[in-house]
């Protein structure tokens, strides 16, 4: 079936504008997270999903950055202001609504660089 | 000290060797644990899970996990060039927030000819 897509894949733009990455989960995912990893660096964590409840936004790095996630499947990651640290490979996976089943499927990422 | 831990490499094997990557985490309450494979320039892809102590076979892999010991091992027999890779280890911990994963860094093999 179809894996976790995301777009753009690229996404160029200037200091200081918004942009927002979009992601689409594998169908019948209800657990849905957002990730960034930089040049050489590990998979730093950014929000997470899981069906109605209220997301975990513990890894967001500030209140630059948002996400939501309508009707229970797409989500954005909106980056307001940004700045060149926020260059990075956005990444996001989704999980199945299983009991005891934690696998995350990761989708392409976006690339993000801020000039 | 890092929550979860790997040796950065790189990691070089010779083509049909076997490749030891090793994973050491540091909350002791840690369910689940995953190692993924990231090409350059790609996504991570899942490629074994195991949740409980001993080891776990999938084809050419093996994950071992020691959890007295907060260590997680991945073995890759017959070891082909398309290995080489980044190995990133994951580590879910349960409660608070417990469905999150924490990544090591990534341990990074080359398979020669």
């Amino acid at each position: 079936g179809a894996g976790v897509s995301q777009s753009p894949s690229n996404k160029v733009t200037e200091k200081g504008k918004d942009v927002e990455l979009r992601c689409d989960p594998i169908s019948g995912h209800t657990a849905l997270y957002w990730y960034r990893q930089s040049l050489g660096q590990g998979l730093e964590f950014l929000i997470y999903f899981q069906g109605n409840s209220a997301p975990d936004k513990s890894g967001l790095p500030s209140d630059r950055f948002s996400a939501e996630r309508t009707g229970g499947s797409v989500s954005t990651l909106t980056i307001q202001r940004t700045q060149q640290e926020d260059s990075a490979v956005y990444l996001c996976a989704s999980r199945p609504n299983m009991g005891g089943v934690y696998e995350q499927y990761f989708g392409p990422g976006t690339r993000l660089t801020v000039t | 000290q890092k929550e979860v831990e790997q040796n950065s490499g790189p990691l070089s094997v010779p083509e049909g060797a076997i490749a030891s990557l090793n994973c050491t985490y540091s909350d002791r309450v840690s369910q689940s644990f995953f190692w993924y494979r990231q090409y350059s320039g790609k996504s991570p892809e899942l490629i074994m899970s195991i949740y409980s102590n001993g080891d776990k076979e999938d084809g050419r892999f093996t994950a071992q996990l020691n959890k007295a010991s907060q260590y997680v091992s991945l073995l890759i027999r017959d070891s082909q060039p398309s290995d080489s890779a980044t190995y990133l280890c994951a580590v879910r911990t349960q409660g608070g927030g417990g469905n999150k994963l924490t990544f090591g860094t990534g341990t990074q093999l080359k398979v020669e000819l």
